[in-house]
């Protein structure tokens, strides 16, 4: 099973500030099938990236995701106050199970 | 807009089984990959398992023993089920659709709302 480590936990940030999300797996992820999502209290996770880097359809630029192999990024540039939410990243690895890492929240400061 | 809803009991006791069903509504369920993934409360995300269309599932090792996924085409609805729950099930229960990239299907695209089902006597 691949564990995907997410750090940090809770990132503290105020609005128009850049977050940078790490997202790290114990084994390389094939093909760079991985992906971020979003989620907000009460909601569904939602799509922002997949394919490491491919934004998800109605996903503004201000969202990118780059990495391959083992190590994982999703950048935010300016955040909007709607941007606050937990952040999860995604494998399909090889052999399931396929797995969440364990999110980072995103905080206004 | 394909959308999912899924439905079923809120409550079940343990030792019992959980039945959730996933209706589809906006699109054929057909030729797509379908997931469900679960969320206890305050934590992270599980998934669970999937099965094609045509009705060929694929589970989490963690639940083999205790799994069913199957699909109904002509309800344009598939459906979990989960025997011999215990409080560790307890969870929000979503269902979701693969997005395909590439040929391969891997993300999640689309996700229903999400049901809690809490496990208790």
């Amino acid at each position: 099973e691949i564990v995907l480590t997410q750090s940090p936990g809770t990132l503290s940030l105020s609005p128009g500030e850049r977050a940078t999300l790490s997202c790290r797996a114990s084994q390389s992820v094939s093909s760079s099938y991985l992906a971020w999502y979003q989620q907000k209290p009460g909601q569904a996770p939602r799509l922002l990236i997949y394919g490491a880097s491919s934004r998800a359809t109605g996903i503004p630029d201000r969202f990118s995701g780059s990495g391959s192999g083992t190590d994982f990024t999703l950048a935010i540039s300016r955040l909007e106050p709607e941007d606050f939410a937990v952040y999860y990243c995604q494998q399909y690895g090889s052999s399931p199970p396929w797995t969440f890492g364990q999110g980072t929240k995103v905080e206004i400061k | 807009q394909v959308q999912l809803q899924e439905s079923g009991p809120g409550l079940v006791k343990p030792s019992e089984t959980l039945s959730l069903t996933c209706s589809v509504s906006g699109d054929s369920i057909s030729g797509f990959f379908w997931s469900w993934i679960r969320q206890p409360p305050g934590k992270g995300l599980e998934w669970i398992g999937y099965i094609h269309s045509t009705g060929s599932p694929f589970y989490n090792p963690s639940f083999k023993s205790r799994l069913t996924i199957s699909v109904d085409t002509s309800k344009n609805h598939f459906s979990l089920k989960l025997t011999s729950v215990t409080a560790a099930d307890t969870a929000v229960y979503y269902c979701a659709r693969y997005g395909c990239d590439g040929g391969k299907c891997y993300f999640f695209d689309h996700w229903g709302q999400g049901i809690l089902v809490t496990v208790s006597s």
